[in-house]
């Protein structure tokens, strides 16, 4: 069955530093997506991605963030200069359509942990 | 923006026993989904129940709509259903795309 994929399952990071995150979306999907969940708290929504382009943003998706499908396969969260508070589990999503049947199938995630 | 509402927030069960968590949400919605965290943070598609009843296993939830709320059943629960149970929620009015997670139900099977 087809999954959605992200690497790497655990990064660690100092503070200040660039972190990227990758996903491979499900291959006939279109819509991509990042979330992410803070410890014990509920998963939120980033930043939508469709045709090349960021659909929607959450406040929380400020200048440090940025996404980007470098190629077929790939989609990529990355954030410029780690805070301690952007560590988080980040989570990729992906969905065949927008709108009705909309179903979003998610990632593993990536456990960030800013120090 | 549209609200949605877990409960309860915690549930212990013993081994074989049934439960129920319920969902309730502030507006419309297009999509409504139901997630497994597992203790290793994976998030688990369970159902994607916009309306009407499904069913998987021991696992079963229903959507009324227009009545804003949806039910997730758990029949013989097993120590391996241990984790939080989250719904989300796509919302028509704010025509957006984006899921809207409620706090989710914590849940500890006993054996």
């Amino acid at each position: 069955e087809p999954e959605v994929t992200q690497t790497p399952s655990h990064q660690v990071t100092q503070m200040g530093q660039e972190v990227i995150l990758r996903c491979v979306p499900i291959s006939n999907h279109l819509y991509f997506y990042w979330y992410r969940q803070i410890l014990g708290q509920k998963v939120e929504f980033l930043v939508s991605f469709y045709n090349n382009e960021i659909s929607e943003k959450s406040e929380i998706f400020d200048d440090q963030f940025s996404v980007e499908r470098p190629d077929g396969s790939n989609f990529t969260l990355k954030i410029r200069s780690t805070k301690l508070e952007d560590s988080a589990m980040y989570f990729c999503a992906s969905s065949e359509s927008g709108g009705e049947d909309n179903e979003q199938f998610f990632g593993p995630g990536t456990r960030l942990t800013v120090l | 923006g549209i609200q949605v509402e877990q409960s309860p927030p915690d549930l212990i069960l013993q081994e074989g026993a049934n439960s129920t968590l319920r969902c309730n949400f502030s507006d419309s919605v297009n999509n409504l989904q139901w997630f497994h965290q597992n203790p290793w943070g994976q998030l688990i598609n369970l159902f994607y129940i916009p309306s009407g009843t499904k069913q998987n296993g021991r696992l079963s939830a229903t959507t009324v709509a227009t009545e804003r709320y949806s039910l997730l059943y758990i029949s013989s629960s097993q120590t391996t259903d241990s984790g939080v149970y989250f719904c989300a929620v796509e919302s028509w009015v704010d025509s957006s795309y984006k899921l809207i997670f409620g706090s989710g139900t914590r849940l500890l099977v006993r054996p």
